[in-house]
Order: C-alpha cells, then sequence, then structure tokens
C-alpha cells in the first residue's frame, strides 16, 4: 500500500466551479499535512498546510483533515484557468519522520 | 533574496559519466534535501541533512552521494551515471527537520542520461 494516495486525475471542471483534491495516507500517526502546486515544468510551491481536524480556510482554498479516515483534500472555489496544475499532497509523520509525497492530481480548469 | 538555487538547469551525461548537482539556499534554513521527481512516481527522497554536519539516505539513495558543504549548500554526486537515474532533480530546504515547516524547492534540474 503507498503511503499517501492521489487519483492521477486528470479531473477537469469548468471554470468558476469547485475541485475537489482528495489524498489518504496510510500512517496513522501522522501529524502534518501539506498541499503543493506544480505547475508544468516548475517546481512545487506550498499553497496550504493543516495539523488539526476539520477545514482551514486561505482565500479560495480550504484544506480539510479527517485524521480518523486518515484523510485530507483540498477544495478550491470559483476555480479558475491559472488553477490548473498539478496538486501534491504531502504527509509527515510524527516526530523526526520524513515528508511523503503523493504522485499528484492534475487538475485542468475548463474556460 | 535568491531562496533555492540549483546549477545547473540542464544536463545530457553518457552512461558511466560522473557529475555534481549544486545546491544553495539563502534562508538560514537548517534541513536540506535532494528529491528526484518521475512520471507517475511522484518526489521521492534521495538524501536530506537535517542540519549543517549530519546527511542521511532517503529512500532511492543507491547510486547518489552527498556533502553538506555548509549551512547554505548541499551538493549531489552521481559518480557513474546509469539511464534510470534519468529524471529531474529537485533540491529543497526547509527550516528544521522534526517539525512540520514547509519545503522550499529550487527550479530543478532536468538530467538525461544515454
Amino acid at each position: 500500500q503507498k503511503e499517501v494516495e492521489q487519483n492521477s486525475g486528470p479531473l477537469s471542471v469548468p471554470e468558476g466551479a469547485i475541485a475537489s483534491l482528495n489524498c489518504t495516507y496510510s500512517d496513522r500517526g501522522s501529524q502534518s499535512f501539506f498541499w503543493y502546486r506544480q505547475y508544468s515544468g516548475k517546481s512545487p510551491e506550498l499553497i496550504m498546510f493543516i495539523y488539526s481536524n476539520g477545514d482551514k480556510e486561505d482565500g479560495r482554498f480550504t484544506a480539510q483533515l479527517n485524521k480518523a479516515s486518515q484523510y485530507v483534500s483540498l477544495l478550491i472555489r470559483d476555480s479558475q484557468p491559472s488553477d490548473s496544475a498539478t496538486y501534491l499532497c504531502a504527509v509527515k509523520g510524527g516526530g523526526y519522520q520524513k515528508v511523503t509525497f503523493g504522485t499528484g492530481t492534475k487538475l485542468q480548469v475548463i474556460p | 533574496n535568491a531562496g533555492v538555487t540549483q546549477t545547473p538547469k540542464f544536463q545530457v551525461l553518457k552512461t558511466g559519466q560522473s557529475m555534481t548537482l549544486q545546491c544553495a539556499q539563502d534562508m538560514n534554513h537548517n534541513s536540506m534535501y535532494w528529491y528526484r521527481q518521475d512520471p507517475g512516481m511522484g518526489l521521492r527522497l534521495i538524501y536530506y541533512s537535517a542540519s549543517e554536519g549530519t546527511t542521511d539516505k532517503g529512500e532511492v539513495p543507491n547510486g547518489y552521494n552527498v556533502s553538506r558543504l555548509n549551512k547554505r549548500e548541499f551538493s549531489l554526486r552521481l559518480e557513474s551515471a546509469a539511464p534510470s537515474q534519468t529524471s529531474v532533480y529537485f533540491c529543497a530546504s526547509s527550516e528544521a527537520w522534526a517539525s512540520g515547516y514547509e519545503q522550499y524547492f529550487g527550479p530543478g534540474t532536468r538530467l538525461t542520461v544515454t
């Protein structure tokens, strides 16, 4: 079983819609959760992080964490063509554990 | 403030050749990382340096060596390149290792081994 799993996509949504990106993880002791955005040919950049169960909002982005279900998601409201990118979920285990990245979900926002 | 810089941006090597990928950060970060990214495989950790003076193996260390030259610089060496090492290599840094600080990535090195 992969440590961090994401659907590779592509996930296509029309402009203005809500995009929902999902990620599951296997290590129940994981403590920190990150969403990175990676444009084609570019390096990853952090857009959200979450540590506690529940929702965390930042502008058009909302991260949701459910530790009991080992599930973290990213919602993008009012999706724009500029949101078209690959979104990487990253999970850090407890203590001195490293960060593990998922393979990413490609999002396409159709104008 | 340049963040994380990497050289070179592109490189083509023949099988058996060696090379060193250079990485430097100007954010005074303690931890630095080398990843490779392959289609369908995501980012895989090759080596990391939790703090100056220490280095440790990550998920895919075979065929690579690293040097943490000082707090700013962390280099990755391929001693005898193989076609399986064709990939995009990213260097990253973070403020610390033991907590969930975000990682800042360099622009990447696109390496082809023929």
